[in-house]
């Protein structure tokens, strides 16, 4: 299967500053990457749609300024949290589907403390 | 809307056979089946396209019932790697944006 890369694994940080983590499709070309959200004990929220060369596409409910995304290439994909506060702990993961392809392959996830 | 998955946990003997189910109440284009273990990512399993397809690799199979939207994941014969917890995906038209059901914590003893 094709595979995608996260950075960080893991990020401790303090309280109000921002965090960003990145998201590669290592062997393949991906116009979309999508961004995921999962609390313990809890399943997947999608959080964003990245899109290449555009504007995310966030979810209800999610805050476009406090989760920026940008996906300025092709393989590449971030999202940072601005102003990170406790309740942004949480385990973030990226997706992204080979072009063509129905399949979305996921990163190893980074999970977030703040402290 | 979230996916329906049943049963919420199950726990079996190694060789024992599971099935996992996730219903929707919207029309259905696909259905993604992931293998999450404690502390890590979603791994692909499996994707059942609209078309009332049925897969299977070793002994994981799953079918997709467009007319009733409904999937199920079957594992036979588990073995204790088979533990952790399995999610249905679900996408709706051409739209590529998955929802997940809640989980199926499966538990493989020996």
């Amino acid at each position: 299967g094709a595979v995608v890369s996260q950075h960080p694994s893991w990020v401790i940080c303090k309280s109000g500053t921002s965090v960003k983590i990145e998201c590669r499709s290592l062997d393949f070309q991906a116009t979309t990457m999508f961004w995921y959200r999962q609390f313990p004990k809890q399943s997947l929220m999608l959080m964003a749609t990245s899109n290449e060369g555009s504007k995310a596409t966030y979810e209800q409910g999610v805050e476009k300024d406090k989760f920026l995304i940008n996906h300025a290439s092709l393989t590449l994909s971030t999202l940072t949290v601005t102003s990170a506060h406790p309740e942004d702990s949480s385990f973030y993961i990226c997706s992204a589907p080979p072009g063509g392809e129905e399949t979305q392959y996921f990163g190893p996830g980074t999970r977030l403390l703040v402290l | 809307q979230q996916p329906v998955q049943s049963p919420q946990a199950v726990i079996l003997r190694e060789g024992e056979d599971a099935v996992i189910n996730c219903s929707s109440s919207k029309a259905l284009y696909s259905v993604h089946w992931y293998r999450q273990k404690h502390g890590e990512a979603p791994v692909f399993l499996m994707i059942l396209l609209k078309g009332g397809e049925q897969k299977g690799h070793d002994k994981i199979s799953a079918s997709f019932n467009e007319k009733k939207q409904q999937s199920s994941l079957y594992l036979t014969a588990s073995q204790l790697s088979y533990s952790g917890t399995y999610f249905c995906g679900t996408t709706r038209g051409s739209a590529r944006q998955l929802t997940f059901g809640s989980g199926t914590q499966l538990t493989v003893l020996p």
